[in-house]
C-alpha cells in the first residue's frame, strides 16, 4: 500500500523568500502524485499534479514541483513566497491501477513580512 | 459546475445523537471519497466510491459510521450514535478517472461537526 511523508510539520520563512516543502511517498508500483493547498476554514484545492512525462511540473500561484523516482520524492517549490502563500499543504498519492488518494500529514507553510 | 456541495458546513448535537452528513459530487464524476480531518491524526481516508459502489471502507473508525450512495448524485455519511471523539471536519470528494482526469480529487468545504 501506498503512504506519504511529509517531514516538515511547519516551515516558516519571510515574505519574498524562496521554499521547499518536502514530500516523499512509498509504493511499489507506479504512481500519480498531487499537491493540495488548504485556507483556514476551507476545502483543499489543488495545486499541481504529476501523472507522467516531464518530471517538472508546474501549477497555481507560481508552485512548481519535481518528481524524482529514484528518490520517490515529490517536493514543492516557490521562488519568492508571499503572505497569502500562508497556508496547510498536502502532498497526495495514488497508485497507477487504484484510485484511493492517500494524503500525507500536511506542512503549515507560515510566511511572515 | 458548483463544485461537491456538502450541507450542512456546522454541526453541532449531542453525544447519542444521530448525524447525518450530505455531499452532492460533482456531475460526471465516478469516484466519491470521504475523509476526516482533525489535529491529532490529520487527513484520513473513510471510504469511498466507484459508481455508487462502496469499494473500501477499510477507514470507517467503527460500527457507528455508516455511508451511502443511493445515486450519482447524493451520499450521506451517518453517525449514530454520536460521541465526542467524533467532533472533526469531514469532507466529501470526488473526481474522474478516464482520458480527461486521472483521479485528481475535488473538495467540498466541509463539515465541522461539533459533538458535545
Amino acid at each position: 500500500a501506498q503512504s506519504v511523508t511529509q517531514l516538515d510539520s511547519q516551515v516558516p520563512v519571510f515574505e519574498e523568500a524562496p521554499v521547499e516543502l518536502r514530500c516523499n511517498y512509498s509504493s511499489s508500483v507506479s504512481v500519480y502524485l498531487f499537491w493540495y493547498v488548504q485556507y483556514p476554514n476551507q476545502g483543499l484545492q489543488l495545486l499541481l499534479k504529476y501523472l507522467s512525462g516531464s518530471t517538472l511540473v508546474k501549477g497555481i500561484n507560481g508552485f512548481e514541483a519535481e518528481f524524482n523516482k529514484s528518490q520517490t520524492s515529490f517536493h514543492l517549490r516557490k521562488p519568492s513566497v508571499h503572505i497569502s502563500d500562508t497556508a496547510e499543504y498536502f502532498c497526495a498519492v495514488t497508485e497507477q491501477g487504484f484510485q484511493k488518494l492517500v494524503f500525507g500529514t500536511g506542512t503549515r507553510l507560515l510566511v511572515s513580512p | 459546475d458548483a463544485g461537491v456541495i456538502q450541507s450542512p458546513r456546522h454541526e453541532v448535537t449531542e453525544m447519542g445523537q444521530e448525524v447525518t452528513l450530505r455531499c452532492k459530487p460533482i456531475s460526471g464524476h465516478d469516484y466519491l471519497f470521504w475523509y476526516r480531518q482533525t489535529m491529532m491524526r490529520g487527513l484520513e481516508l473513510l471510504i469511498y466510491f466507484n459508481n455508487n459502489v462502496p469499494i473500501d471502507d477499510s477507514g470507517m473508525p467503527e460500527d457507528r459510521f455508516s455511508a451511502k450512495m443511493p445515486n450519482a448524485s447524493f451520499s450521506t455519511l451517518k453517525i449514530q450514535p454520536s460521541e465526542p471523539r467524533d467532533s472533526a471536519v469531514y469532507f466529501c470528494a470526488s473526481s474522474f478517472w478516464g482520458a480527461r482526469g486521472k483521479g485528481e480529487a475535488f473538495f467540498g468545504q466541509g463539515t465541522r461537526l461539533t459533538v458535545v
